[in-house]
């Protein structure tokens, strides 16, 4: 199993859409998690952490699935500009300063 | 507030050719610095990381090598570059206490 899987999509959905991405980890030790936004050609920027309490940040939900480790982004009436791929990226121990990422998730939203 | 810097934004380089790509952070001290290569439509892969002066680990093993000569200050080198070497190169840092990531904004390289 990788350490950090997620769906590549593309997921294509309409405007006003609310859309949902898995991202699975092995490392079950892990305790912090994010996700990262990265538009076409540019560098990856901090979206949201996740902690294991989930996170609420407007349109956008995060949550951590302990139990299945799986952390998941819930995005709510898509805007054109959530065009993008979306990382997960997991730290590989509680601690550790080497994050692994995941290879992204991409979504277009369409009007 | 803290700052990354890094250049050149576009690089075309023969193969064969040297390289060396700059990275450095302002507003911080002591942090974890990162150089990572996007290869077109993959994900990041970690090629260096340095948690201080001179204290560098490698992922990968390449031709590529890294140093920190000052405490803010991330080099990227070859001495030879191949084509396998073209992407997209990224430098990072983040503070000792959390695990959070911020990016410069890249160097796209191209190797012919």
């Amino acid at each position: 199993r990788k350490e950090v899987e997620q769906d590549p999509g593309p997921f294509n959905v309409p405007e006003g859409a609310t859309v949902a991405f898995n991202c699975t980890y092995s490392n079950s030790a892990s305790q912090s998690f994010f996700w990262y936004r990265q538009d076409c050609r540019k560098e990856p920027k901090l979206l949201m952490s996740v902690y294991s309490s989930g996170n609420e940040d407007g349109r956008f939900t995060a949550q951590l699935n302990r139990a299945s480790q799986y952390i998941s982004l819930l995005i709510r009436d898509s805007k054109l500009s959530d065009s993008a791929t979306y990382l997960c990226v997991v730290p590989l121990s509680g601690g550790s300063y080497i994050p692994t990422f995941g290879r992204g998730t991409s979504l277009i939203v369409h009007p | 507030s803290q700052t990354i810097h890094q250049w050149p934004a576009t690089l075309v380089q023969p193969v064969g050719s040297p390289l060396s790509l700059e990275c450095t952070v302002e507003g911080t001290s002591n942090p974890n610095l990162y150089w990572y290569r996007q290869a077109a439509g993959r994900g990041l892969q970690l090629l260096f990381y340095s948690v201080g002066i001179g204290q560098i680990s490698s992922e990968v093993p390449q031709n590529l090598s890294a140093s920190r000569p000052q405490d803010r200050q991330f080099i990227l080198s070859s001495k030879k570059l191949l084509l396998s070497d073209s992407g997209f190169y990224l430098c990072a840092w983040s503070t000792g206490g959390t695990d959070i990531q911020y990016f410069g904004a890249g160097t796209r390289l191209s190797v012919l």
